[in-house]
């Protein structure tokens, strides 16, 4: 595996289940991030995690869970969610420090997720 | 509220020509300025980035950075149609050694008509 992957890649979900995206990434980075992009929106972003510690939290209702264990993964845990939730959630990486500081951030995928 | 403004288009270019992809932003704490593209049902791609203000090059590719203007904008010299994609104008914050999101604009939609 290469990059940053994301799995599952498409998702369909009640609003009463509880499912989780995970995110890989292969790159050696340090930094990782959650991302939203619905329909005519610019991409949003939910979470970033630097060395694994939570550094933002952008307002994010608390039925999307992020869960950082290590620097290569990153996971969005979703419960009771609703239909406006349906959208795009792309993943990120980065390396921050050193001489690559300036956040060049790389994504995956993403997972397509419907939330009837 | 950091904000990123793009005109949504669509911009329509003849293959060969120029296209000229533009960007505007609110904060000027701003450090890093990025350009990503994306095609239908793909997530991003990073194509160019760009920290100080004047030209960088890559390929068929310029980013220009005016900071007193607050103005990002992107060059395809010698378009193709498979340069027909959304464009992503993204600005990062100061980096004081921590990692920070990037805030995007709504992206431009580029067509590249044969």
């Amino acid at each position: 595996e290469t990059g940053v992957t994301q799995t599952p890649r498409h998702l369909v979900m009640g609003m009463t289940n509880k499912k989780s995206l995970k995110c890989e990434q292969h790159l050696g980075h340090n930094a990782m991030y959650w991302y939203k992009q619905s329909a005519k929106k610019p991409l949003e972003l939910m979470f970033v995690y630097n060395f694994k510690e939570q550094t933002e939290n952008n307002s994010v209702p608390s039925r999307f869970s992020p869960e950082c264990p290590n620097s290569s993964h990153l996971f969005l845990h979703l419960h009771t969610l609703q239909p406006e939730d349906s959208a795009l959630y792309l993943c990120a990486s980065s390396l921050m420090g050193g001489l690559s500081s300036y956040n060049e951030q790389f994504f995956g995928p993403g997972t397509r997720l419907t939330v009837l | 509220q950091k904000e990123v403004e793009q005109n949504s288009g669509p911009l329509s270019v003849p293959e060969g020509a120029i296209a000229s992809l533009n960007c505007t932003y609110s904060d000027r704490g701003s450090q890093s300025f990025f350009w990503y593209r994306q095609y239908s049902g793909k997530s991003p791609e990073l194509i160019m980035s760009i920290y100080s203000n004047g030209d960088k090059e890559d390929g068929r590719f310029t980013a220009q950075l005016n900071k007193a203007s607050q103005y990002v904008s992107l060059l395809i010299r010698d378009s193709q149609p498979s340069d027909s994609a959304t464009y992503l104008c993204a600005v990062n914050g100061p980096t004081g050694g921590g990692a920070d999101g990037l805030t995007f604009g709504k992206g431009t939609h580029l067509i590249i008509q044969p």
